[in-house]
This record gives C-alpha cells, sequence and structure tokens, in this order.
C-alpha cells in the first residue's frame, strides 16, 4: 500500500494563478480532509470529505473548492492564489471520520509570489 | 480557532531523559490524539485515547486523559536522539472537524 500520497510536493505560484493540489489513498477510506499548516502553527482543517460526492467545510475554506468523485481521490483547488495561501498543505485519511486515526501525506509546500 | 494548547512550546532534554507533554482544549470530545512530526515530514499518529479512558499505553509512550480538567499529557520514556520531533494534539469532537494544537518541538540531545 502507498497509503497517502500527495502531488506535486512543492509548488511556486504567482498571485492570482489557480491551481489543483493531488491527494490520493489506496485503503478504501472514507474519510478524507485537506489541512494547512503554516509556521509555528498547528494544522487547520479547510475540507473534508465524509465519502465520494460528500464534502464539507473546515475551519479555514476561504479561497479553496474541494470535489470528491471517487472514494480514493480528494484534489484540492486554489481558485485565485494570494500570498496569504502560501503555506504546506497535508492531506489526511481515516476509516471512520475522526473517530480514528488519521492517516497523512507527505505535504505539498506552496509558495505564492 | 485552535481547540488544543501544548506545553511547553519547546523541550530540550538529554538521551535516556523522560519528556513530558501537556494538552489542555476548551470542550467536550470524543477522542484525543498524539501525532508526531519530523522536520518537513508529514504527521504520524501515535495514540488514540478516547474521552472514557483514563490512561494507555504504547511502547515507550503513556497518554492520561483528565476530561475534569480538559487536559491530556505525553509521556516518553528513556527518550532517544531518534525522537527529536515535534507532537501534537489534535482533538475530535464527533463533528468530523479534528483541532490541532500548535505543538510541542522536542530536541533529544545525544
Amino acid at each position: 500500500n502507498a497509503g497517502v500520497t500527495q502531488t506535486p510536493k512543492f509548488q511556486v505560484l504567482k498571485t492570482g494563478q489557480s491551481m489543483t493540489l493531488q491527494c490520493a489513498q489506496d485503503m478504501n477510506h472514507e474519510y478524507m480532509s485537506w489541512y494547512r499548516q503554516d509556521p509555528g502553527m498547528g494544522l487547520r482543517l479547510i475540507h473534508y470529505s465524509v465519502g465520494a460526492g460528500i464534502t464539507d467545510q473546515g475551519e479555514v475554506p476561504n479561497g479553496y473548492n474541494v470535489s470528491r468523485s471517487t472514494t480514493e481521490d480528494f484534489p484540492l483547488r486554489l481558485l485565485s492564489a494570494a500570498p496569504s495561501q502560501t503555506s504546506v498543505y497535508f492531506c489526511a485519511s481515516g476509516p471512520m471520520g475522526t473517530e480514528e486515526t488519521q492517516y497523512f501525506g507527505p505535504g505539498t509546500r506552496l509558495l505564492v509570489l | 480557532s485552535q481547540q488544543g494548547e501544548e506545553d511547553p512550546q519547546a523541550l530540550s532534554i538529554q538521551e535516556g531523559e523522560n519528556a513530558t507533554m501537556n494538552c489542555s482544549y476548551k470542550t467536550s470530545i470524543n477522542n484525543l490524539q498524539w501525532y508526531r512530526q519530523n522536520s518537513g515530514r508529514g504527521l504520524v499518529h501515535l495514540i488514540l485515547i478516547r474521552s472514557n479512558e483514563r490512561e494507555k499505553h504504547s511502547g515507550r509512550l503513556r497518554v492520561t486523559l483528565d476530561t475534569s480538567k480538559k487536559s491530556s499529557s505525553l509521556l516518553i520514556t528513556a527518550s532517544r536522539a531518534a525522537d527529536t520531533a515535534s507532537y501534537f494534539c489534535a482533538t475530535d469532537a464527533w463533528n468530523n472537524d479534528m483541532r490541532f494544537g500548535a505543538g510541542t518541538r522536542l530536541t533529544v540531545k545525544p
């Protein structure tokens, strides 16, 4: 099992550009989520999904869109990148929401100029 | 807003010593989880403790939970240089919205 994979590992964007961060898991987990981590801070939840076709907002959803068309994939879209979105983004998955262990991907480091 | 807050923010100890980190939170929880993050890497799950549990062990790790004080502690015994990492507590309040603290940065000197 590859677990949770994320691409790209690193990305530089210009203000106003859009992009999609990819996340995939091969553990057949229903729950998937996206977090951002800023320097010296913990993770903050952006969006989550409890199954294909179902998504919901987390603590900091503004500027981000998600969709969940399959159990395996949960892409995060930045609609119009801003410098405030410079961060490290982590995708996670779990078998039963947040009631059980979460498995994290290696992260995507995003720099918005 | 962050739910959990770790204390201390940073901890430096010698190899072989024990390390204790504390986590306080604000609302009722379903469970509390501890994660480790090595520099520049993803988070790795350490222990999950449910609201009806008071103590759990896993190898050199011991976690306690006091729901009356809304606090938890993580003890790492006989620490090793490889334990150097940031440690985060995360709380689940039955709503699929897991909240993380800012973490404790542990340095274990050989």
